[in-house]
């Protein structure tokens, strides 16, 4: 069975550009999460999805991050316009059951510059 | 005080010992905690998950204390490869379902030969 996958797995931009982070959660998974972790700092969470609804997004940082999941299926996480305090390791998790184990992606290692 | 604490460490053990630490909580609502390690610049991968008073899986050992709010993490026998950074995790369950998933910073592990 595939695991969680990120594309991409590094992406250096900008500040001020635009990037789109993509996740392919474990088939049959409704619940997709995204994850953040800044250097030094512990993973924090972003934002759940039960199937296409946002269920949590209250660790969104603020109205440049852009979350969608049409479809119920993958999903991507938009930043725009990026700034410096964006950079860090963006995870996407996923499980079948909220609050359950999660599955992570191997993560996309944002730069913003 | 933060949701999810942990020790920082690190805990340098020789191989062969046997090493515990801990991880508080402050959502008394809790009902799922979970274990994860991970290795450096890698993705967190399930370790134990814990949703009554403990659980067992080979030299790994996970209690949860509901009284006083934390679970521990023993690792017996420990192994050159069991080096490295253990997250407690716990999904903030309250008045909905959603489900934030709270990291605790991690507690980083090294086995010496």
């Amino acid at each position: 069975e595939a695991g969680v996958t990120q594309f991409p797995s590094h992406s250096v931009i900008e500040k001020g550009q635009t990037v789109t982070l993509r996740c392919d959660p474990i088939s049959g998974h409704d619940n997709l999460y995204w994850y953040r972790r800044v250097m030094g700092k512990e993973i924090k969470f972003l934002l759940h999805f039960v199937k296409e609804s946002k269920q949590d997004e209250s660790g969104m940082p603020n109205n440049r991050f852009l979350a969608e999941r049409t479809g119920g299926t993958y999903s991507t996480l938009k930043v725009q316009p990026a700034e410096l305090e964006d950079s860090g390791v963006y995870f996407c998790a996923s499980s079948l059951i909220p609050a359950s184990e999660q599955y992570f992606g191997p993560g996309t290692r944002l730069t913003v510059t | 005080r933060k949701e999810v604490e942990q020790d920082p460490g690190p805990f340098n053990v020789p191989e062969g010992a046997t090493v515990a630490f801990n991880c508080t909580y402050s959502n008394s609502a809790s009902q799922s905690f979970f274990w994860y390690r991970q290795d450096c610049r890698k993705e967190p991968k399930l370790l134990m998950s814990v949703y009554s008073s403990g659980n067992e899986d080979g030299r790994f050992t996970a209690q949860l204390n509901r009284a006083s709010q934390y679970i521990s993490l023993l690792i017996r026998d420990s192994k050159l490869s069991d080096s490295a950074t253990y997250l407690c995790v716990v999904p903030h369950q309250g008045y909905s379902s959603a489900s934030k998933i709270i990291f605790g910073s991690g507690t980083r592990l090294s086995i010496r030969p």
